[in-house]
């Protein structure tokens, strides 16, 4: 699995974009990025994944460069339920077997 | 359609006990897997399954075993019950992208 850099806290106002930055300069030509959040002592829940394209879904948007060396996950307009520690993930070949680091802990104010 | 179900929730063992960690899933996927939470810190992998009757190990397998004899079920099987197997427990069922998350068992070893 590629290593994965991610800043440990942000903070974003409620109604405001969350830009969530992630750091996975090992990363091969076939590997996918996935992003998973984790609210408070529930258990993780997927929210998008991509390979070179930027990936847009209900819930967020996935922008990743065009080296693939680093991404951005993007919730256009946060909310108080998006506070949770979200995790940027390289799991090699599938995404059935995942790494997860400690993560960033979003905090959305109001 | 329940997704993934866990029980116990909750579980309070002394040290040297035995016990079984349920998990069922509903969705029909090949691939399932274990993890283990510690305060503060992300999830670790014990034992994955990619279909019945085939079993491995993660990162973290000591002290646990598993079996897969439905596409169903996966438990988890806690030998001899040990201090540092205090955690919050979570399952996972997934298709080739997405993983589904369990509610968790918040288990404690005194």
């Amino acid at each position: 699995d590629a290593k994965t850099t991610q800043p440990p806290s942000m903070d974003c106002a409620e109604g405001r974009a969350a830009n969530l930055p992630c750091n996975h300069s090992t990363i091969s030509g076939n590997e996918y990025v996935y992003w998973y959040r984790q609210i408070h002592s529930q258990g993780p829940q997927y929210i998008i994944h991509g390979l070179k394209n930027n990936e847009t879904n209900e819930m967020a948007s996935l922008i990743i460069t065009e080296d693939r060396k680093s991404s951005t996950l993007i919730l256009p307009h946060a909310t108080l339920r998006d506070t949770a520690v979200y995790y940027c993930i390289v799991p090699g070949t599938s995404g059935s077997r995942l790494t997860f680091g400690e993560g960033t802990q979003l905090t959305v104010n109001p | 359609n329940a997704g993934v179900t866990q029980t116990p929730k909750f579980q309070v063992l002394k040290t040297g006990q035995s016990m079984t960690l349920q998990c069922a899933q509903d969705m029909n996927h090949e691939y399932m897997s274990w993890y283990r939470q510690d305060p503060g810190m992300g999830l670790r992998l014990i034992h994955y399954s990619v279909g019945a009757g085939i079993t491995d190990q993660g990162e973290v397998p000591n002290g646990y075993n598993v079996s897969r004899s439905t596409t169903e079920d996966f438990p988890l099987r806690l030998l001899s019950a040990a201090p540092s197997q205090t955690s919050v427990y979570f399952c996972a069922s997934s298709n080739l992208y997405e993983q589904y998350f369990g509610p968790g068992t918040r288990l404690t070893v005194t």
